[in-house]
């Protein structure tokens, strides 16, 4: 069935690094790619989200690639901060006519100061 | 705030019982989505309502079912509870129209189950 990989786990980070989270699909039909951030006992929310036709978006320090031929995509933060210590969840659309998403099980992510 | 409310917050029942948690949407928007979120599974989606009609359907035990109604709240009826149900169970809504929309989710409903 659908799937989706995410890759690491848990990423810990110096404050000001980079960090990088990636994402595997196996449906070659997805075509909406959207990223949640969870904060601790709060709702997940979106902070970017890529539509098949587009290979890169950028919305400050945060950017996310697509290569549809390798059925990937990866979440990238830049400059990060101690507030962008959270869950990180990607997830890809499922065709056939339905509104269904499929997530990824989640990074646990900690910028330490 | 993303204008999903659902109630209640938390709920602890036993097994064997049947609970409704209820979601009302944003205003506006027709879809409703519900997940299951338990700690080691991430979100799982159950099932997709849009305006009155269910959509689209994900890993939803036959012990579940869910409705939306005319004023577009949707309520999820989980019965015959086991320790396994225990987790947080979100609701989510996005605008109508053609394509991919932003999923507003609500604060969640902590099912305790014992």
């Amino acid at each position: 069935g659908e799937n989706v990989e995410q890759h690491p786990s848990t990423l810990s980070v110096q404050e000001g690094d980079s960090a990088v989270i990636k994402c595997t699909y196996s449906d070659s039909a997805s075509n909406y790619f959207p990223w949640y951030k969870q904060e601790l006992g709060k709702r997940p929310q979106l902070i970017i989200d890529i539509r098949s036709n587009v290979g890169e978006k950028k919305d400050q320090r945060i950017a996310v690639t697509l290569n549809k031929t390798a059925k990937h995509f990866s979440l990238h933060i830049t400059e990060t901060q101690p507030e962008d210590s959270a869950v990180y969840f990607c997830a890809a659309s499922i065709a056939g006519g339905s509104e269904k998403l499929v997530f990824g099980k989640g990074t646990k992510l900690t910028v330490n100061p | 705030d993303s204008g999903v409310t659902q109630t209640p917050k938390h709920l602890i029942t036993a097994t064997g019982q049947r609970v409704t948690l209820r979601c009302s949407p944003r205003s506006g928007d027709l879809s409703v989505y519900w997940y299951q979120q338990s700690l080691d599974q991430g979100l799982q989606f159950l099932i997709q309502y849009y305006n009155g009609e269910e959509r689209a359907k994900g890993n939803i035990l036959e012990r579940f079912s869910a409705q939306q109604f005319p004023d577009l709240h949707s309520e999820l009826n989980l019965s015959s509870l086991e320790l396994g149900d225990s987790a947080l169970y979100f609701c989510a809504s996005s605008p109508p129209g053609q394509g991919w929309h932003e999923q507003y989710f609500g604060p969640g409903t902590r099912l305790t189950v014992t």
